[in-house]
């Protein structure tokens, strides 16, 4: 079955410090990947997405993602946050197959001024 | 394009009532879904269909029901609401659910549902 991990619940920060937020999955088959943001009382917006090829990929915001296929993992970078990263995290993997997306639980990052 | 929209935003109801969350997308998207998010459980998919006619259950399925009469149209129903579904609901659609697409997932604003 599908499943996504994410490793960190809640993460706090100050300003221009680097993020790492991993994510990890589990499916044998071909996936599509992405992560997504919601700030506090919105809605979830798209941070990036790895499809195929380089698999590094950038998103908006300074954010990028790094997919390790042997390792199953894509997690999320970000060198310097600023305060208004302050949001939920959501990784994010969608069956190439079947075309469920099935989300991990999600992390807090909290930016201190 | 309005996107996806759903329909209403907020929703009080009484343990045992029944009540249709509407979603709707102008977009001709084949794939549509259905999440519910919880604190610290993140999105789990609730029920989604890859096209007209067409439906399949997600993660969490027991206590709703959903049918895709239309493209544009996918409700999910809660037939007797319990407390345990008090959740924000959001909808989503895509162009594709088959290989080789590269298709990003639009998500509506949300439905925020208490159950008392």
């Amino acid at each position: 079955a599908q499943s996504v991990s994410q490793h960190n619940h809640h993460v706090i920060l100050s300003e221009a410090a680097s993020l790492e937020l991993g994510c990890n999955y589990s499916y044998g088959g071909t996936v599509n990947l992405f992560w997504y943001v919601q700030y506090p009382g919105q809605h979830l917006q798209l941070l990036l997405k790895y499809f195929s090829g380089d698999p590094l990929v950038k998103g908006i915001k300074g954010f990028e993602a790094e997919f390790i296929k042997s390792k199953f993992s894509f997690n999320l970078r970000k060198p310097s946050v600023q305060w208004s990263d302050t949001a939920e995290y959501f990784c994010a993997v969608r069956s190439s197959n079947t075309g469920k997306l099935i989300f991990g639980q999600g992390t807090t990052l909290q930016v201190k001024p | 394009n309005a996107g996806v929209t759903q329909t209403p935003k907020f929703q009080v109801l009484k343990t045992g009532q029944s009540m249709t969350l509407q979603c709707a997308q102008d977009m001709n998207h084949e794939y549509m879904s259905w999440y519910r998010q919880d604190p610290g459980m993140g999105l789990r998919l609730i029920h989604y269909s890859v096209g007209a006619g067409i439906t399949d259950q997600g993660e969490v399925p027991n206590g709703y029901n959903v049918s895709r009469s239309t493209t544009e149209d996918f409700p999910l129903r809660l037939l007797s609401a319990a407390p345990s579904q008090t959740s924000v609901y959001f909808c989503a659609s895509s162009y594709s659910s088959g290989t080789g697409r590269q298709e990003t997932q639009y998500f509506g604003p949300g439905t925020r549902l208490l159950v008392l």
